[in-house]
């Protein structure tokens, strides 16, 4: 089936820094979606996006839809505690009711 | 907040039980999906719907029976479950026609022994 690369797979990070992380694809999608999930929950949307080049920002999150449309990027500025998590992107292809799931990119503070 | 509940949040049974997870939404989305989510594999569609008894399978299907007879529930069903089911159970509702962002429930946690 249809695969997302998402990197990297964990990240440790000191608070202050700024996070980057990306997913890829070698099909051509027509939205980005980007989500957060926190330990025993579901996962939450943090930013969609829609169009080609596309940049939005959500807070100190910003998102873009890559001009190729075959990839998305998601920057954290100034990390604090509270972004530790587990990052998803997902990616809908043509007029599937479906999402393509990236496996994640695990964010962790450095104590 | 999209007025998605799941029941149970918890379950522990034994192979080869019947098992039924409930997803109940309260703002009349017409898609409906179930997934399953596991270490390493993120998250992986079972079944979804795309209104009143239309259903349809996804990615990982097998061992896995779905029903929807009201818009506001979509149950799962393991006919007999099996210690590869374990895993969270999450219920997610699309936004609407125009768009695809997805919305999740706080999950069901199977754990089959």
């Amino acid at each position: 089936g249809q695969q997302l690369n998402q990197s990297p797979q964990s990240m440790f990070i000191q608070e202050g820094e700024d996070v980057s992380m990306n997913c890829t694809s070698s099909s051509i999608f027509n939205t980005w979606l980007w989500y957060k999930q926190e330990p025993g929950e579901g996962p939450v949307l943090l930013i969609a996006l829609y169009k080609a080049g596309e940049l939005t920002s959500n807070g100190r999150l910003t998102a873009q839809f890559g001009i190729t449309r075959k990839d998305s990027f998601l920057n954290i500025s100034a990390s604090i505690p509270s972004d530790v998590g587990i990052y998803f992107c997902a990616g809908q292809l043509g007029s599937n009711y479906q999402l393509i799931w990236g496996a994640g990119t695990k964010l962790i503070i450095k104590p | 907040d999209a007025g998605i509940t799941q029941s149970p949040r918890h379950k522990v049974t034994e192979t080869g039980t019947p098992v039924t997870l409930r997803c109940h939404q309260t703002e009349n989305h017409r898609y409906m999906y179930w997934y399953r989510q596991d270490p390493g594999h993120g998250l992986r569609l079972i079944h979804y719907s795309y209104g009143v008894k239309d259903t349809d399978k996804g990615e990982v299907s097998d061992g896995y029976s779905v029903s929807r007879s009201k818009t506001e529930d979509f149950l799962l069903t393991l006919e007999s479950a099996t210690s590869s089911q374990t895993s969270v159970y999450f219920c997610a509702i699309r936004a609407g026609y125009s768009s695809y962002e997805q919305y999740f429930g706080p999950g069901t946690r199977l754990t089959v022994t």
